[in-house]
């Protein structure tokens, strides 16, 4: 069963750092691009981040760049996204999701849930 | 930035009628173009891509038209599992700026 499992959510204080990761099974995560999309509470989607299928090329959503870092580790079929400095506006569900190129999202996890919060 | 403007906001619409929904590009993304379904606490299924091709496992009764900066979502015949957050997709850029629209809720009337 394809089957993406993201985690490493939770309450963050602002400036604060925190790792994400997804879990994918069922397919070979070495054959497609990766994405992270957000979704603050109650609000629409928000892409932030793709990474190529083999790690060496990336593109970040502008309010995020310089603070966020996707990455992933294909031995261990697992994306992760580190994001530094904390912000209120952080606060979302953040999905891994399977890129069917660089363009359409064709697999979605359940997301993890990011609070950023004194 | 593309902006992606969806409408209506909200559409109330009885099991068993069509269910139209709109969604405008601020420039032309040609069919670069895609749809997906949200049900409260899950998380998005992609429906449409290329403005009018169904994904893997989509019923008929969804389908998609349009090019340039006007797309249609159109459901012909609403189930009661259709009810949900609908958000349509461009990925005309290069390099990649993603963005979706707001989102149309399909609510039953």
């Amino acid at each position: 069963q394809v089957q993406l499992v993201e985690s490493g959510g939770g309450v963050v204080q602002p400036g604060r750092s925190l790792r994400l990761s997804c879990a994918a099974s069922g397919f070979a995560l070495s054959n497609y691009a990766m994405h992270w999309v957000r979704q603050a509470p109650g609000k629409g989607l928000e892409w932030v981040a793709v990474i190529s299928y083999d790690g060496k090329t990336r593109y970040y959503a502008d309010p995020v760049k310089g603070r966020f870092i996707i990455s992933r580790d294909n031995s261990k079929n697992t994306l992760y996204l580190q994001i530094d400095r904390l912000r209120d506006e952080d606060t979302a569900v953040y999905y891994c999701a399977r890129g069917d190129g660089y363009d359409v999202f064709d697999i979605w996890g359940r997301g993890t849930m990011v609070t950023v919060s004194s | 930035e593309i902006v992606m403007t969806q409408s209506p906001a909200t559409l109330s619409v009885s099991p068993g009628e069509r269910a139209t929904l709109s969604c405008r590009a601020s420039q032309s993304v040609s069919s670069n173009l895609a749809w997906y379904q949200q049900k409260p606490g899950q998380a998005p299924r992609l429906l449409i891509y290329g403005a009018s091709t169904r994904a893997t496992g989509i019923p008929v009764r969804f389908s998609g038209s349009g090019s340039g900066t006007e797309f249609t979502l159109t459901i012909s015949s609403l189930q009661s599992e259709d009810f949900a957050i609908y958000y349509c997709q461009q990925y005309n850029n290069w390099p990649p700026r993603l963005t979706f629209g707001g989102g149309t809720k399909v609510e039953i009337k």
